[in-house]
């Protein structure tokens, strides 16, 4: 079964700064997708970036950029020049090419402060 | 919709009684998850819907959870004499299609506090 950590429970970071969440996972399967998910005090999860596993190229999205490391399993999300907006829940899941289900990070809950 | 819809979004109920939580996806989505989000935690799978059927229901915790789905649309998610360890937000979301590829877009979920 798939497995997904997120080693760092809490993190913060200074308005207009850099900051890199980390992600980590186990899986035996050689193709699949890896998201990052942002979770407002609103509950709702929104997606912010995903990596296709055969890409080598990492994702990005305006200030939002992966680090995507297949052999080491490794799957950062950097946010530059941080936002008020971005403190939430961030989650990292790993979804397998068979779909269905996605496994979900304990999440990590970022701080900005202004 | 416009987005998944969950109700309600807050439910108080005392031990043993059952409860219902209801999602109505995104028009179209053929895809329909559930997952379970304890206090401060990762999302927990519970079931997912292609259609009107459940190819995966491994994540129901117990017998005393059940899901249905009808007209490949809403899906209710009822949980039977209820348990304070039940207490947690239940997050329903919805896809296009069941591809892994595809964006899923999630509800604000039912926060389900058991007394």
């Amino acid at each position: 079964a798939q497995t997904v950590t997120q080693s760092q429970p809490e993190m913060s970071v200074q308005e207009a700064e850099t900051v890199t969440l980390s992600c980590t996972y186990d899986t035996s399967e050689s193709d699949y997708y890896l998201f990052w998910y942002k979770q407002p005090p609103s509950r709702q999860m929104i997606l912010v970036i995903r990596q296709e596993a055969y890409k080598q190229q990492n994702a990005t999205e305006n200030r939002f950029s992966v680090n995507f490391q297949k052999a080491a399993k490794s799957f950062s999300l950097k946010i530059s020049d941080s936002q008020l907006g971005d403190a939430a829940m961030y989650f990292c899941a790993y979804r397998s090419t068979n779909a269905g289900k996605s496994t979900f990070g304990d999440g990590t809950t970022l701080t900005v402060k202004p | 919709g416009a987005g998944v819809s969950q109700s309600p979004s807050n439910k108080v109920t005392e031990k043993g009684k059952d409860v219902e939580l209801r999602c109505d996806p995104i028009s179209g989505h053929t895809a329909l998850y559930w997952y379970r989000q304890s206090l401060g935690q990762g999302l927990e799978f519970l079931i997912y819907f292609q259609g009107n059927s459940a190819p995966d229901k491994s994540g129901l915790p117990s017998d005393r959870f059940s899901a249905e789905r009808t007209g490949g649309s809403v899906s209710t998610l009822t949980i039977q004499r209820t348990q304070q360890e039940d207490s947690a937000v239940y997050l329903c979301a919805s896809s296009l299609m069941d591809s892994s590829g595809n964006t899923i877009y999630f509800g604000e979920g039912s926060w389900l506090t058991v007394v």
